[in-house]
């Protein structure tokens, strides 16, 4: 069957720093990879989608790489805020992309 | 645009009852999906739709039916409420087209005693 799996322990970091989330998936062959941020009581929002013939995106502070070999994508902030503290998903397609399958996401929290 | 909007944001309800649970979009988007959050299990889908009139079923299924007989709404029903369908459900909504991003709507937090 397919499989996210995402680290389930919480990332702790300084602010400042570099924080990298990892995600892994099984029997798949996804045409695109998404990541997702979810606050404490609220619905997920959309970050980054990367796209299977792309290695890496970028979106200010964010940036997502796509290793299709691998069957992993890394998901980095760079000069982390407090801000930046939240719950982070990963997200495939569900049946050829007419919804989504989510990893269970990695806590990360950002201290000053 | 209000964007996705479901109703309400918190129920209790009693084994056995019924309820609907409402979502609206108002970006005229084909794709919405259903999904429930329980801690530990992340977001599981349950029903989707790719259009009016075209339902199919996700990950967890049983205990939900849904229809869409509009493109802006996306009902949720629960026949009769068990105890294992105390969640935060949540519903989304998508283009057909290259961009798959999806449009989450704030939750209902489902309580059955």
């Amino acid at each position: 069957s397919q499989k996210i799996e995402q680290n389930s322990e919480a990332l702790n970091i300084q602010e400042g720093k570099t924080a990298t989330l990892t995600c892994n998936y099984t029997n798949y062959s996804p045409a695109y990879l998404q990541w997702y941020r979810q606050d404490p009581g609220r619905g997920p929002v959309f970050l980054l989608l990367i796209r299977e013939n792309e290695k890496e995106k970028r979106k200010e502070r964010l940036k997502v790489t796509f290793d299709t070999t691998l069957k992993q994508s890394l998901f980095h902030i760079t000069a982390s805020q407090p801000a930046d503290s939240a719950t982070y998903l990963c997200a495939l397609d569900w049946d050829s992309g007419y919804a989504l399958n989510f990893g269970k996401g990695t806590s990360l929290l950002v201290t000053p | 645009n209000a964007g996705v909007t479901q109703t309400p944001k918190f129920q209790v309800l009693k084994t056995g009852q019924s309820m609907t649970l409402q979502c609206a979009q108002d970006m005229n988007h084909e794709y919405m999906s259903w999904y429930r959050q329980d801690p530990g299990m992340g977001l599981r889908l349950i029903h989707y739709s790719v259009g009016a009139g075209i339902t199919d079923q996700g990950e967890v299924p049983n205990g939900y039916n849904v229809s869409r007989s509009t493109t802006e709404d996306f009902p949720l029903r629960l026949l009769s409420a068990a105890p294992s369908q105390t969640s935060v459900y949540f519903c989304a909504s998508s283009y057909s087209g290259t961009y798959k991003d999806a449009y989450f709507g704030p939750g209902t937090r489902l309580t059955v005693l």
